[in-house]
């Protein structure tokens, strides 16, 4: 079965310092991986998808992007970050050409200070 | 495009039953359900892909529409075990996965 790996579980930054968030998957190959985040007792807002290798579509213009050097690594990164990029940060898995159920990481609760 | 739930927040007392909707304005692919307990990862309840289709597992169930545009996830007899946030999601087409803009339920003794 798959499994996600994500770190950091914690992470305080101060405004204007970079970012970088690290999700691998185990147990499968060629996923698609996605990136979430959650405001404090809000929804989970997509910010990214990959379907593969290099591959990533963007949901919602801001200062975060993502890369997908390997078939099960999928990085969050920010060259520099605001206050309003404090949340809950969420990797998940969905095994592409199936409908399956996806699968998330423990999160990253990233506070910016 | 996000699935619209309702109703927003439940309170329940233990062995009270509970439904969650999500609607859609189209045609859903198909529909999963999640619960996320706080500061945790959303974990899998189930999905559904055809319209009409009923599943469920042990007091948790949830049904599909013959349209496909709304899902409703019913909870018998709550247990606190219960509480916590319900997320319905979909895909738009083979790729892309949203969420809805979740339930928050909570149940007491």
């Amino acid at each position: 079965s798959q499994t996600i790996h994500q770190w950091p579980a914690t992470l305080v930054q101060p405004v204007g310092s970079p970012l970088s968030l690290e999700c691998t998957v185990e147990g499968t190959s060629n996923p698609n991986l996605y990136w979430y985040r959650q405001a404090a007792g809000r929804g989970l807002q997509l910010l990214f998808y990959s379907v593969g290798i290099g591959q990533i579509s963007s949901e919602v213009p801001q200062n975060l992007s993502a890369s997908r050097p390997q078939d099960r690594q999928f990085i969050l990164s920010s060259k520099k970050l605001l206050l309003s990029d404090s949340g809950f940060y969420l990797c998940a898995c969905l095994l592409r050409g199936r409908v399956a159920e996806a699968f998330f990481g423990q999160g990253t609760r990233l506070t910016v200070v | 495009q996000q699935p619209v739930q309702s109703p927003q927040a439940v309170i329940l007392r233990e062995g009270e039953d509970a439904v969650i909707n999500c609607s859609s304005s189209k045609a859903l692919y198909s529909v999963h359900w999640y619960r996320q307990k706080h500061g945790e990862a959303p974990v899998f309840l189930m999905i559904l892909l055809k319209g009409g289709e009923q599943k469920g597992h042990d007091k948790i169930s949830a049904s599909f529409n013959e349209k496909k545009q709304q899902s409703s996830l019913y909870l018998t007899a709550s247990q606190l075990s219960y509480s916590g946030t319900y997320f319905c999601g979909t895909e738009i087409g083979t790729d892309k996965l949203i969420f809805g803009t979740g339930t928050r339920l909570q149940v007491f003794p």
